[in-house]
């Protein structure tokens, strides 16, 4: 089992709908949580993190994070096709000197 | 600037060259990265620095050598690759664990 799993899409919505990716984690210790965007050929860029428990929103974006069943989301609600890019989940398995551990990324698509 | 700069943006070299990365980062971060994406690939963290002291090397091969002379510099020396380490180089910074910030890449073509 990897351990940040996401699946790779691509995931296609339409304009104006919302956009709902997944991941998922095995360490029960992890405490920090990203989602990066990467457009294709640059380098990711940070769009959310969550610590806790819940629904973290800014802007269109919304995160979502529940360790019991050790997942976390991202919505983005009213997709554009800028949105159109591949995201990152990552996650911080300790507190200290430990490099964040990234998941494959999906790719969405957003379809004008 | 701000941020973390990367240079140089473009590389092309022959396989028996040495060339060098580098990375800069602005944020006063003291933990510097290295990744390397080949194409349609995942990130594949290659060297983390913590205070400038190397903390983890991913079995990297030999070919790629780091250096981090303090908190905001680090490099990538490179001699004799081969082509499939044709790929973005990209250098990262935090603070601790904490959120990994990015450059822009260096794009590594080797012949």
């Amino acid at each position: 089992q990897k351990e940040v799993e996401q699946n790779s899409g691509p995931l296609s919505v339409p304009e104006g709908a919302i956009a709902s990716l997944n991941c998922t984690y095995s360490d029960r210790g992890s405490q920090s949580f990203f989602w990066y965007r990467q457009y294709s050929g640059k380098s990711p860029e940070l769009i959310m993190f969550i610590y806790s428990n819940g629904d973290k929103e800014d802007g269109r974006f919304t995160a979502q994070l529940n360790k019991a069943s050790q997942y976390v989301s991202l919505l983005i609600r009213d997709s554009q096709p800028s949105d159109s890019a591949t995201y990152l989940c990552a996650v911080n398995r300790d507190t200290g000197r430990r490099a964040l551990t990234f998941g494959s990324g999906t790719r969405l698509q957003v379809q004008p | 600037e701000t941020g973390v700069t990367q240079t140089p943006r473009h590389l092309v070299m022959g396989m028996t060259n040495k060339k060098s990365l580098k990375c800069e980062q602005h944020l006063g971060h003291n933990a510097m990265y290295w990744y390397k994406q080949s194409a349609k690939k995942p990130l594949e963290l290659m060297f983390v620095y913590n205070f400038k002291e190397q903390t983890e090397n991913n079995s990297v091969p030999s070919r790629f050598s780091p250096e981090c002379p303090n908190s905001s510099h680090l490099f990538l020396h490179l001699h004799t690759l081969q082509p499939e380490d044709s790929a973005l180089y990209l250098c990262a910074s935090s603070q601790g664990g904490g959120a990994e910030f990015f450059g822009p890449g260096t794009r590594l073509t080797v012949l």
